[in-house]
């Protein structure tokens, strides 16, 4: 089935630790994003990318990092200099990124800080 | 730049009775917009959109919304809450042109309770 696969489910971080989070897509799509979810804050846009080897930050990119290297996986590290990382991390991926195209959203990775 | 508001964090309906979410936007140009369900623990699943043509658009299980430009408002409308409908909802919205071209900005959620 074709779709988003995003890995792990839940990851555990200690402090001072980098972390990746993985996001995988077998629909053929050009962009990919990443959202970040915290209760009654709705969804805000970490970083994104139209097309391989090239990305945009969004909203909140201060403390992550990610590459596209291949169109089909756009990955997500968590650095040290997040101060609050503690979340739920959605991938999401759309035809390409054009204003009215759909964007298909993965099952989420809930991060926790220990 | 635009924003989303959904008014209502929590909306708590009877099996059967309507079910009405709030959404109001901003936006310099006419926008986009998008209805999202996330059920617990999983993903965002898109409902319906609005691009242009018909202003009521149908979408998913049942779910329809109107775009009222004069009103600024995309609201979500079911006539008959199922317990299955129970989840959270979000609000969407992308421009057209300009900065925010081809990217969604989203409203803080409305969490939809439906009681037996």
């Amino acid at each position: 089935d074709g779709g988003i696969t995003q890995s792990p489910k839940y990851l555990f971080r200690k402090e001072g630790q980098n972390v990746t989070l993985s996001c995988e897509q077998n629909l053929n799509h050009d962009a990919m994003y990443w959202y970040r979810q915290d209760p009654g804050q709705g969804l805000r846009l970490i970083y994104y990318s139209q097309i391989v080897n090239d990305f945009q930050k969004g909203d909140i990119a201060e403390g992550y990092s990610v590459s596209r290297e291949k169109k089909e996986s756009f990955p997500l590290t968590v650095t040290s200099a997040q101060k609050n990382p503690t979340a739920f991390y959605l991938c999401a991926s759309s035809p390409r990124s054009r204003s009215g195209n759909t964007i298909y959203f993965g099952e989420g990775s809930w991060l926790t800080v220990v | 730049a635009q924003s989303v508001t959904q008014l209502g964090s929590h909306v708590s309906v009877s099996e059967g009775a309507l079910v009405l979410l709030r959404c109001n936007y901003s936006s310099s140009v006419p926008p986009y917009l998008f209805w999202y369900v996330q059920y617990p623990n999983q993903g965002l699943q898109l409902l319906l959109k609005y691009t242009t043509g018909a202003t009521l658009v149908k979408g998913i299980n049942g779910f329809e919304a109107e775009f009222k430009k004069s009103e600024t408002s995309f609201h979500l409308t079911k006539p008959s809450a199922h317990m299955s409908d129970a989840a959270e909802y979000f609000c969407a919205v992308s421009a057209p042109s300009g900065t925010s071209y081809g990217k969604l900005t989203f409203g803080q959620g409305t969490i939809l309770t439906v009681h037996p």
